[in-house]
């Protein structure tokens, strides 16, 4: 696609639930990055995919967290028994290589109640 | 380990005046750099990089931004502040030569400019 798409924009769910967030990266980039970020705060990393490569899961805040990138294009990031804290904008990013600047989507606004 | 600093959470500037958003950095080698854009609701837009070569980089928006290696800062600037520029401004880091978790690039805690018409 012409930019970084991902779903749902926004996501309400109930502390305990388990959430799947969706990014379709641009057709062909083979770095695909997620960060978080929290209200007043700056980005933060969580995972990175580099083609086949095994992916760099360094800043995954817990094992709540996961993710895959399925045939190296779209990725899914799993958060399992929700909690308020993980309440954030999810942000994707995919590089057309690993030195080169990101292109964002507009993120995914989850709350968690 | 690669880090970066923006050391004004807020910049506020008259339209029409020059505007300058700072940034420092640490790498072990030497860095690539960026800066990044965030209007409300939006994901972050890319200005402008710097990998090598001239120290004043141009980008989008009229945008520039100077690479100073000996006070390690990369410090993004506009000669004339539009209304329309004002945002949340990130700048980020990533050192080429490590490996391991510092192939993603850091990005500072962002500063908010706003431009006073």
């Amino acid at each position: 696609g012409a930019g970084v798409s991902q779903s749902p924009s926004n996501k309400v769910t109930e502390k305990g639930k388990d959430v799947e967030l969706r990014c379709d990266p641009i057709s062909g980039h083979t770095a695909l990055y997620w960060y978080r970020q929290s209200l007043g705060q700056g980005l933060e990393f969580l995972i990175y995919f580099q083609g086949n490569s095994a992916p760099d899961k360094s800043g995954l805040p817990s094992d709540r967290f996961s993710a895959e990138r399925t045939g190296g294009s779209v990725s899914t990031l799993t958060i399992q028994r929700t909690q308020q804290e993980d309440s954030a904008v999810y942000l994707c990013a995919s590089s057309l290589y690993t030195g080169d600047g990101y292109t964002f989507g507009s993120g995914t606004r989850l709350t968690v109640v | 380990a690669q880090s970066v600093a923006q050391p004004e959470d807020q910049v506020n500037v008259a339209e029409g005046n020059p505007l300058t958003v700072k940034c420092t950095y640490s790498v072990s080698g030497n860095p690539y750099l960026f800066w990044y854009v965030q209007y409300p609701n939006r994901g972050l837009q890319f200005l402008l990089k710097y990998i090598t070569g001239d120290n004043l980089v141009k980008g989008s928006y009229g945008f520039e931004a100077e690479f100073n290696k000996s006070q390690t800062s990369f410090h993004l600037k506009k000669p004339s502040a539009l209304v329309s520029d004002s945002a949340l401004y990130f700048c980020a880091v990533r050192d080429p030569i490590s490996s391991g978790s510092a192939r993603q690039l850091t990005f500072g805690s962002g500063t908010q400019l706003t431009v006073l018409p």
